[in-house]
């Protein structure tokens, strides 16, 4: 077990919904990474946060956000869903800028 | 800029034989070099990392890597490959700034008994 938990563990929903995916680092981690994880695509670093503020941005797109709360977990909002959004996301956390502990991902499914 | 190749999407061995996984990377400042494991239906786990000093690195499992820098590789072994090594296998890069970490496309082990 990282420490890092991710809720939900799968989710189901339909094209052009919205979705909140949500992630709580391991107790003391102040950096939270959020990546995507797809057939295609493979792994891909979406955005980064470091107590609250947002860090650094990958390839995520504009239908994506992130915020990290002040108890320092975050979440990720994907909204007008399209088929091709259909994927693994994981979320992780450091305690020192370059060990990144993982958790074990949202699956979602876009119908 | 920094990247990773992984060479061979698809690994498999004996039980019992030598695992070899091979990383090379592309990097424009030092590297912080990582391998992660993924079990199926899994997050991705640490199995070692390389940041500075020796260039040998030993991680969980039995597994190790060494930081060829003349080579740009950070290749993974194992003496002996066991059934439960089966699973998807990562190389990545950062800058060791506290940065994203850079994949390479994975390299799936299968174990044969």
């Amino acid at each position: 077990d990282s420490g890092v938990t991710q809720t939900p563990k799968h989710l189901i929903t339909a094209t052009g919904q919205r979705v909140t995916l949500r992630c709580s680092p391991r107790s003391g981690d102040l950096s939270v990474y959020w990546y995507q994880q797809s057939l295609d695509q493979g792994l891909q670093f979406l955005i980064q946060y470091y107590n609250g503020e947002e860090r650094a941005k990958g390839n995520i797109l504009e239908r994506f956000s992130a915020q990290q709360f002040p108890d320092l977990h975050s979440e990720l909002n994907l909204s007008s869903l399209e088929l091709g959004d259909s994927a693994l996301y994981f979320c992780a956390s450091s305690p020192d800028s370059y060990i990144q502990y993982f958790g074990a991902g949202t699956r979602l499914s876009v119908l | 800029a920094q990247s990773v190749t992984q060479l061979g999407s698809h690994v498999s061995v004996s039980e019992g034989a030598l695992v070899l996984l091979r990383c090379n990377y592309s990097s424009s400042v030092p590297p912080y070099l990582f391998w992660y494991v993924q079990y199926p239906n899994q997050g991705l786990q640490l199995l070692l990392k390389y940041t500075t000093g020796a260039t040998l690195v030993k991680g969980i499992n039995g597994f190790e890597a060494e930081f060829k820098k003349s080579e740009t590789s950070f290749h993974l072994t194992k003496p002996s490959a066991h059934m439960s090594d089966a699973a998807e296998y990562f190389c990545a890069v950062s800058d060791g700034q506290g940065g994203k970490l850079i994949f390479g496309q994975g390299t799936e082990l299968s174990v044969k008994p």
